[in-house]
């Protein structure tokens, strides 16, 4: 099946720092999504982004389909960015994600 | 609109107890599934349903039951609850295949 490799695995960063996720997979997609898990355990939407750049304040994502990466850019720190960050994809007919391993994110004060 | 309800938020059980995670969805969505998260995964897939009265397995199926009676609602049963199965459970619904998939709050289990 599709493989998917998030990296770095932990990232610490003073606040203001700018920081990149990167997310491999080994195949077509139909569908990529960010998402944010917090500390509490929830899963929040970041980004449905098959293809192209979509910017959400501090957050912005890029997905090149062809060469099967997805980058996850983070500015301006802050503590409450905190958390794992996921990248999942889907292939197929069904609509299922398939979830990268994540990368656990410290901001410190 | 309250999106994606899962209950209970926690449980614990013991080995060989049965138990039903609820998922209810309020916007109308086809697609629903369960995925389970053990410390330090992405999320894995066990049951999934493309509508009611259809439903297939993921990757990690054996130990678990789905039903999927309405369009609403997808519960997630546990036969004989085993330590192994101690894990965070996650239900996800969408309205197709090729949008995002919104997440419920998730149901942290334990066996003992």
């Amino acid at each position: 099946g599709i493989q998917v490799e998030q990296s770095p695995p932990d990232l610490i960063l003073q606040e203001g720092a700018n920081s990149t996720l990167r997310c491999n997979f080994s195949d077509s997609v139909n569908n990529l999504q960010w998402f944010h898990q917090n500390p509490w355990g929830q899963l929040i939407n970041l980004f449905y982004i098959p293809s192209g750049t979509k910017q959400n304040g501090r957050l912005s994502a890029t997905t090149v389909a062809t060469e099967r990466y997805s980058l996850l850019y983070i500015s301006s720190s802050q503590t409450t960015d905190s958390g794992v960050y996921f990248c999942a994809v889907h292939r197929g007919s069904q609509g299922n994600l398939i979830f990268g391993k994540g990368t656990k994110l410290s901001v410190k004060p | 609109n309250a999106g994606v309800t899962q209950t209970p938020k926690f449980q614990v059980l013991k080995t060989g107890q049965s138990m039903t995670l609820q998922c209810a969805q309020d916007m109308n969505h086809e697609y629903m599934s369960w995925y389970r998260q053990d410390p330090g995964m992405g999320l894995r897939l066990i049951h999934y349903s493309v509508g009611a009265g259809i439903t297939d397995q993921g990757e990690v199926p054996n130990g678990y039951n789905v039903s999927r009676s309405t369009t609403e609602d997808f519960p997630l049963r546990l036969l004989s609850a085993a330590p192994s199965q101690t894990s965070v459970y996650f239900c996800a619904s969408s309205y197709s295949r090729v949008v995002p998939q919104h997440f419920g709050d998730g149901t942290r289990l334990s066996i003992l």
